[in-house]
């Protein structure tokens, strides 16, 4: 079936390292995908977004990458920081039909000082 | 400050109490949605709205109800709650559906 997940629940990396959080999908209709970083108690936060057209794009220290032949997303976060500790989640939209997102379940990034 | 804005933040309730969880928005985005996050399932969409008075069941829609009112709120209604609607919700407006950019804070609720 058609499905949204991630490799790994947890991940944990030191301070100062690269994280990559990988989200793999099914769904080859999708043609836009969001990254979300959920902190403890609070709501999802919007930090990247990439379009099927494209197979990178950047913003401040993280980088989503799409590799459409395997259906493979993910998300890099460069010298990663103890306030990037969260629960991280891909979300895709499906290009036909309604546009609603599909989740994820989620990646928990722990940050070792 | 762009926000989106859920009250109550908690709330528990009975079995069969109607309650309402509100959601306002003051980005004049004509979408909004709520969803609910449960363990291991992630986000499910309930409703969604695509403009006032334009709403549409959502995922997992069953129990629950909407009002659009107005373009900057969208109340989420349950008639009768039961104990399978203790989640943690979240409200969410954009620009246009599938885009949701801005999130509330969540409202977890329980029903005993």
């Amino acid at each position: 079936g058609e499905s949204v997940g991630l490799h790994l629940p947890t991940l944990s990396v030191q301070e100062g390292d690269n994280s990559i959080i990988n989200c793999a999908y099914s769904n080859s209709a999708s043609d836009y995908f969001i990254w979300y970083k959920q902190e403890s108690g609070k709501g999802p936060q919007f930090i990247i977004d990439i379009r099927s057209n494209m197979d990178k794009r950047q913003g401040q220290r993280v980088t989503v990458l799409l590799n459409k032949t395997v259906k493979h997303l993910s998300l890099q976060i460069a010298a990663t920081q103890p306030g990037d500790s969260a629960v991280y989640f891909c979300a895709e939209n499906r290009r036909t039909g309604r546009r609603a997102l599909t989740f994820g379940s989620g990646t928990r990034l722990q940050v070792q000082p | 400050e762009a926000q989106v804005t859920q009250n109550p933040r908690y709330l528990i309730t009975v079995t069969g109490k109607k309650l309402t969880v509100t959601c306002s928005q003051n980005m004049n985005h004509e979408y909004m949605s709520w969803y609910r996050q449960d363990p291991g399932l992630g986000l499910r969409q309930i409703y969604y709205s695509m403009n006032v008075e334009v709403t549409d069941k959502g995922d997992v829609p069953e129990g629950y109800k909407v009002s659009r009112k107005e373009k900057r709120n969208f109340p989420l209604i349950l008639e009768s709650p039961s104990p399978n609607q203790t989640s943690l919700y979240f409200c969410a407006s954009s620009t246009q559906e599938g885009t949701e950019a801005f999130f509330g804070q969540g409202t977890r609720l329980t029903v005993v």
